[in-house]
């Protein structure tokens, strides 16, 4: 199985600040590489697919890059409604692993 | 907009089969763009992917749960199912259902919001 590796765990951050959060995977997975969104209680929600390609409906504050193994979730201009736990999932091979995930705070 | 739902017991008692149903609405089970996918959440832990299920019953598990998975689909009730047999403690998850996009990346566009399932006597 590929693994999948997420830094920070967790990050303190402010309104109007601009963050990164990163995703390694164990081995390349080309661009195999979506970024989710997860709120306590409702449905994760896309928000990049294909390491950089923004998902529909998905404010452009929210880009992503990277390619083989090491990739990149930024978020721009932070808001209140950005604080949440993002998680990256390889969709390169099956079993389509997951990041542990990092839960963004308000600090 | 496409919504899926998760139904099912919330307590399965130790060796018995774990069944959850995800009810989609908005869009055709039938489509043949789309996979159907089962994913878990240990309390605490990272997503674990349980695998997917085609609209013509193709399927795909991961190795570590295969020998105890088995997924359907209904396409006359636009739903698809999850039965995971022999159930300890720690298969004790919240479980969701969830679309992907077939072909191309096979990124998850849709998530449901999960089911808490314990598994306790």
């Amino acid at each position: 199985d590929i693994q999948m590796t997420q830094s920070p765990d967790s990050l303190s951050a402010s309104v109007g600040d601009r963050v990164t959060i990163s995703c390694r995977a164990s081995r390349s997975i080309s661009n195999y590489l979506n970024w989710f969104q997860h709120k306590p209680g409702k449905a994760p929600q896309l928000l990049i697919y294909a390491a950089s390609t923004l998902q529909s409906g998905v404010p452009s504050k929210f880009s992503g890059s990277g390619s083989g193994t090491d990739f990149t979730l930024t978020i721009s201009s932070l808001q209140p409604e950005d604080f949440a736990t993002y998680f990256c999932q390889q969709s390169y091979s099956t079993p389509h692993t997951f990041g542990q995930g990092t839960k963004l705070e308000i600090k | 907009q496409v919504q899926l739902q998760e139904s099912g017991p919330g307590l399965v008692k130790p060796s018995q089969t774990l069944s959850l149903t995800c009810s989609v609405s908005g869009g055709s089970i039938n489509n043949i763009g789309y996979y159907w996918s089962w994913i878990r959440q240990h309390p605490g832990k990272g997503l674990e992917w349980i695998g997917y299920i085609y609209y013509n019953g193709r399927t795909n598990y991961n190795p570590s749960l295969k020998s105890r998975v088995t997924m359907s689909v209904d396409t006359s009730k636009n739903h698809f199912s999850l039965k995971l047999s022999s159930v300890t403690a720690t298969d004790t998850a919240v479980y969701y259902c969830a679309r992907g996009r077939w072909g191309s990346y096979s990124e998850i566009d849709y998530w449901g919001q999960g089911t808490l399932v314990t598994v306790s006597s």
